[in-house]
Formats: C-alpha cells, sequence, structure tokens
C-alpha cells in the first residue's frame, strides 16, 4: 500500500499570510502514459463532507479560489493558501489514486493565529 | 447538479450488519467512479473500497476484507455499502463519493451516514 505523510499534523497561521501544507507519498503517483500525478487535496470542516480542491496535484477544481494552489510531482507535493482567509479554517487531507486502496494523509489542521 | 443523497443514522448492536445507501442525482451511477470513506471519532479519513477503473472490478481495503460489500443498482442510480460483523471500532460516518473516471479524484460527497455501534 502507498503510505501518505502530511507535515506539519498542526498549524497556525495569520489572516492574510501563507500557509503551506505537504505531503509525501512512498512510492511515485506520476503516471508516465499521461504525465499525471495521481494526487487530490481535500479540504473538511466539522459536519460537512470533505470538499475536493486540487487534482492531479495541481489542478484547481471548479469554483475553488485561486489563493489555493496544489504543488509537486512525483513523491512530493504541497498545497499552498497564499493569503489565509477565516474560511480555510479546516482539516486538510492529500489523497493518492494511483493504485488502490487509495490511501490519505492523516490530516493537518489549520488554524488561525 | 450533482447530489448524493445518503441514507439516515443507525445505530447497531455488536455482531449486527449495517446497509448505507447512496442516491445519485443529476448524474448517473454509471458515469461515476464510486467509492466509500470513513471518519471514525476523532480520527482522519479513511477509504474503505470503490470502483478500480484499472482493473475493471470493485476492490476493498485490506482492513474490511470479508465484513464489506458494496453495490449497485443502476435502475435507480444507488449505491450500497453493507458492513457486517460490527464493532464498536466501527462507529464513524460513513460517506459515498464519487467522481469522473479520467481524474479518479471525489469530486462529490454524500451528505455523511453516522453509523453507531453499541451494545
Amino acid at each position: 500500500d502507498i503510505v501518505m505523510t502530511q507535515s506539519p499534523d498542526s498549524l497556525a497561521v495569520s489572516l492574510g499570510e501563507r500557509a503551506t501544507i505537504n505531503c509525501k507519498s512512498s512510492q511515485s503517483l506520476l503516471y508516465r502514459s499521461n504525465n499525471k500525478n495521481y494526487l487530490a487535496w481535500y479540504q473538511h470542516k466539522p459536519g460537512q463532507p470533505p470538499k475536493l480542491l486540487i487534482y492531479w496535484a495541481s489542478t484547481r477544481e471548479s469554483g475553488v479560489p485561486d489563493r489555493i494552489s496544489g504543488s509537486g510531482s512525483g513523491t512530493d507535493y504541497t498545497l499552498t493558501i497564499s493569503s489565509l482567509q477565516a474560511e480555510d479554517v479546516a482539516v486538510y487531507y492529500c489523497q493518492q489514486s494511483y493504485s488502490t486502496p487509495y490511501t490519505f494523509g492523516q490530516g493537518t489542521k489549520l488554524e488561525i493565529k | 447538479q450533482v447530489q448524493l443523497i445518503q441514507s439516515g443514522s443507525e445505530v447497531k448492536k455488536p455482531g449486527a450488519s449495517v446497509k448505507v445507501s447512496c442516491k445519485v442525482s443529476g448524474y448517473t451511477l454509471t458515469e461515476l467512479s464510486m467509492h466509500w470513506v470513513r471518519q471514525a471519532p476523532g480520527k482522519g479519513l479513511e477509504w474503505m473500497g470503490g470502483y478500480d477503473p484499472e482493473d475493471g472490478v470493485t476492490v476493498f481495503s485490506q482492513e474490511f476484507q470479508g465484513r464489506v460489500t458494496m453495490t449497485e443498482d443502476t435502475s435507480t442510480d444507488t449505491a450500497y455499502m453493507e458492513l457486517t460483523s460490527l464493532r464498536s471500532e466501527d462507529t464513524a460516518v460513513y460517506y459515498c463519493a464519487g467522481g469522473p473516471y479520467h481524474t479518479l479524484a471525489f469530486d462529490f460527497w454524500g451528505q455523511g451516514t453516522l453509523v453507531t455501534v453499541s451494545s
């Protein structure tokens, strides 16, 4: 199974500042046949279902604000929120869909400092 | 607008089974790669199983092998997840999730079904 490891486990950032969450996979998530990295990022708020933010490591889902971006390839990925807003407080998960089981990272809790 | 509507909360005794439904609207079930994810209290998201387009079959996490069944009724666009031999550790919110086959990301989520296992 592919192990997904996020860092940090929790993060406190001031409003308007940058938040960066890292995700490392135990093997490459890059499909050579189409040059896509099968890595997604989700935002999860209490009492709501998770929300897809980013797929293919860097493609923003429709409706997601452009202050949220994803980057990375192979085994190392990053989710960046360029200017933190109050509504960004949530737990963020990376997930690989390169091979089953489609494992999630342990989650990163993002709070306001 | 795509919606995934799940069945309501359940309370079960240890050893019992639970079957959760997930009705899709706005898409047909055959257009989505469907999966099930759970979150136990205070824990993270856990993928339980779903359709593997590479092999064309439904696959399950080793954690649930032999205890979980995932089925689909394409006539009603409803997916089902049944978990047997329930134990207290199965107390969790269960989500159905789906997305397009080419991205393998979970664009759409049900609202979640709380399953409580308690004697």
